[in-house]
């Protein structure tokens, strides 16, 4: 699995956009980027997956690059419900892959 | 996607006592996973868990001191063993849902154990 590095923690207000970049240098051919969020005391949720360009959901936007060397999570107007640990991760379809974790971004949104 | 009922949600253990986590999939899942969350830290992966079949472990985790059991495709456990306050972490399990997504994993809640 391509090792991927993330900003430590950011901070945010109350109806701002966020945008949280990951660094994935040696993505291969084959890699999706996944990102997850995890609230305290919670599991980590799935929130968003793409391969290239531009992929939206009713949560989030994920923006790749054409090399997708990078990529950018960007949450539209965050709310305090939004503060939370963002998890970026990048890995093949080839049967079945484990999850590896890094670090985290973790996000405070104050009002 | 699917349901995960993990449990106990937390427990207060001595150390030298074991603790065993249980975890419910309201579907049949292939694969079962169980992380360990660090106070403060990412998710490590413990080990992966097939129905009739042996646990694979991660570097740095052994049988010995995980066990961890599978014995239908709805239900895994994981017992911490010998406990010492190192293993104060919350334990979480996960399956894999599938398509669409490829890494689209589902997470218990979580089970926060201290040990004192």
């Amino acid at each position: 699995l391509a090792k991927t590095t993330q900003p430590i923690s950011m901070d945010s207000y109350e109806g701002q956009e966020v945008n949280i970049t990951c660094s994935h240098n040696n993505i291969a051919t084959n890699d999706y980027i996944t990102w997850y969020q995890q609230f305290p005391s919670q599991g980590p949720r799935f929130i968003i997956q793409g391969y290239k360009t531009k992929v939206t959901n009713e949560v989030a936007s994920l923006f790749i690059p054409a090399d997708r060397k990078s990529s950018t999570l960007s949450l539209p107007r965050v709310s305090l419900s939004d503060t939370a640990v963002y998890y970026c991760l990048v890995g093949a379809n080839t049967g079945f892959q484990k999850l590896v974790f890094g670090t985290g971004t973790r996000l405070l949104v104050s009002p | 996607s699917a349901v995960i009922s993990q449990k106990p949600s937390r427990d207060i253990c001595q150390r030298g006592t074991s603790l065993t986590i249980q975890c419910q999939v309201d579907s049949q899942v292939t694969m079962m996973f169980w992380y360990r969350q660090q106070p403060g830290q990412s998710l490590t992966l413990i080990a992966t868990a097939n129905q009739g079949s042996e646990a694979t472990y991660e570097s740095g985790f052994v049988i010995d001191k995980f066990p961890i059991s599978r014995p239908n495709l709805t239900f895994s456990t994981l017992t911490v063993s010998n406990m010492s306050p190192e293993d104060s972490s919350i334990y979480l399990c996960s399956v894999e849902e599938g398509s669409p997504y490829i890494y689209g994993y589902t997470f218990g809640s979580g089970t926060r154990l201290t040990v004192v």
